[in-house]
């Protein structure tokens, strides 16, 4: 019954490794997204995706690379990780691009590098 | 630019009531919109305004002025179940639609 399911929910790995997190949300939404946060607790866009298309691809290193296999996954690959890679990343989903003001977010993926 | 601003944290006492105040700057304001989140949780949505007035949900309510580009987040009747982080949301018509985030306000509840 998980609306939008993240894996996985914990991850401590090395500087330098490569990584992926996977996402999937169940509601039938057009339009996904991910999302960094920081200790600090500042919510930022990293990409957003319509009918798996790119749309907003924010100020993010290419080290991160998103991917979206259908509509209903939207998946986040990332490179030659880095200390300041370490923080939560949330997959989150909405109905359509114009309502984009009702998110409903994973349980967050929490990335620790070392 | 676009900027929102809300306080870092907030205080109050189980029982109360509390206001979490957002002002925005956007070129192209669409609706405000709030998000809970507790501590190791997720956002959660809470409320959303695009016209001016108040919008209940129970204990909590949603207030929107355009004109003076600010809205606040009410919750009644706190519980220690409240203690959260706050966040205010604006969608953005420049910014193609998307959601440009506030800093989040902390809400602290003491018995």
């Amino acid at each position: 019954d998980t609306a939008v399911s993240q894996t996985p929910k914990y991850l401590v790995t090395q500087m330098g490794n490569d990584k992926s997190i996977k996402c999937e949300q169940n509601l039938g939404h057009d339009t996904m997204y991910w999302y960094k946060q920081d200790s600090k607790k500042f919510l930022k866009i990293m990409f957003s995706y319509n009918n798996k298309e790119l749309i907003i691809n924010e100020t993010v290193p290419n080290r991160f690379s998103p991917k979206s296999p259908d509509k209903a996954h939207l998946n986040l690959h990332i490179n030659s990780l880095e200390l300041g890679d370490s923080a939560v990343y949330f997959c989150a989903s909405s109905q359509e691009w114009q309502n984009q003001e009702t998110q409903y977010f994973g349980p967050g993926t929490r990335l620790l590098v070392l | 630019g676009q900027s929102l601003e809300q306080p870092s944290e907030v205080t109050a006492v189980e029982g109360a009531i509390v206001q979490i105040n957002c002002t925005y700057q956007t070129s192209g304001f669409y609706g405000l919109s709030w998000y809970q989140q507790h501590d190791g949780g997720a956002p959660t949505f809470l409320s959303y305004n695009a016209l001016d007035g108040l919008e209940e949900t129970g204990r909590f309510s949603s207030f929107l002025s355009r004109s003076d580009s600010y809205g606040y987040l009410l919750l009644q009747e706190l519980q220690m179940k409240d203690s959260a982080s706050y966040f205010c949301a604006v969608r953005d018509a420049y910014s193609n639609y998307q959601l440009i985030w506030g800093a989040g306000t902390k809400l602290i509840i003491k018995p």
